[in-house]
């Protein structure tokens, strides 16, 4: 399959710990931003989305957190299980329908 | 995934070569786009189409072509491929009108010899 990247910032965590992944994003006039899941030999998958005028939005075993004066996004992951093991990405919607991805963390889940 | 195909999934090819991948999506959705991945990097947008026969350009396109005859199609062509190009191409499709959710393709590893 495709591989994503050798030299992605990882991330261990021990299962059924919670994972937190972060992201700087570039541009304060952004008001959209997505977290995406990307396994290995896939396509990235669309996990949680934040608006702007939002602080925080929980999903299911997942909490994106938006902080606008510093310019950062952090994914939250509950209990996290061996199937969350993939690279995360975030995304920020710069303009129209037009996105700028950040390089990724690889989040690897010990047994 | 919206229904969504690329063809062909793997190809090697020559330098100097003109190369078409194919992006198909059966989801009727308006926009669609491709982006290449290189290690260390994220996604990186080349073109992108906000319609039939309507498309631009995004970070990096030099090299690259794109056309969109039909909703369902959107071809992306290296007219003379180049090593530098040798990647992996995600297609992606979004529906729009209020819906901003991105869905992507399985990829099409390529590799310019």
């Amino acid at each position: 399959g495709e591989s994503v990247g050798l030299h992605l910032p990882t991330l261990s965590v021990q299962e059924g710990d919670n994972s937190i992944i972060n992201c700087a994003y570039s541009n304060s006039a952004s008001d959209y931003f997505i977290w995406y899941k990307q396994e290995s030999g896939k396509g990235p998958q669309f996990i949680i989305d934040i608006r702007s005028n939002m602080d925080k939005r929980q999903g299911q075993r997942v909490t994106v957190l938006l902080n606008k004066t510093v310019k950062h996004l952090s994914l939250q992951i509950a209990a996290t299980q061996p199937g969350d093991s993939a690279v995360y990405f975030c995304a920020e919607n710069l303009y129209g329908q037009n996105f700028v991805f950040g390089p990724g963390t690889r989040l690897s889940v010990l047994p | 995934d919206a229904g969504i195909t690329q063809s062909p999934r793997h190809k090697v090819t020559e330098t100097g070569t003109p190369v078409t991948l194919r992006c198909h999506q059966t989801e009727n959705h308006r926009y669609m786009y491709w982006y290449r991945q290189d290690p260390g990097h994220g996604l990186r947008l080349i073109h992108y189409s906000y319609g039939v026969k309507d498309t631009d350009k995004g970070e990096v396109s030099d090299g690259y072509s794109v056309s969109r005859s039909k909703t369902e199609d959107f071809l992306l062509t290296l007219e003379s491929a180049t090593s530098s190009q040798t990647s992996v191409y995600f297609c992606a499709t979004l529906p729009g009108q209020g819906n901003n959710e991105q869905f992507f393709g399985p990829g099409t590893r390529l590799t310019v010899l």
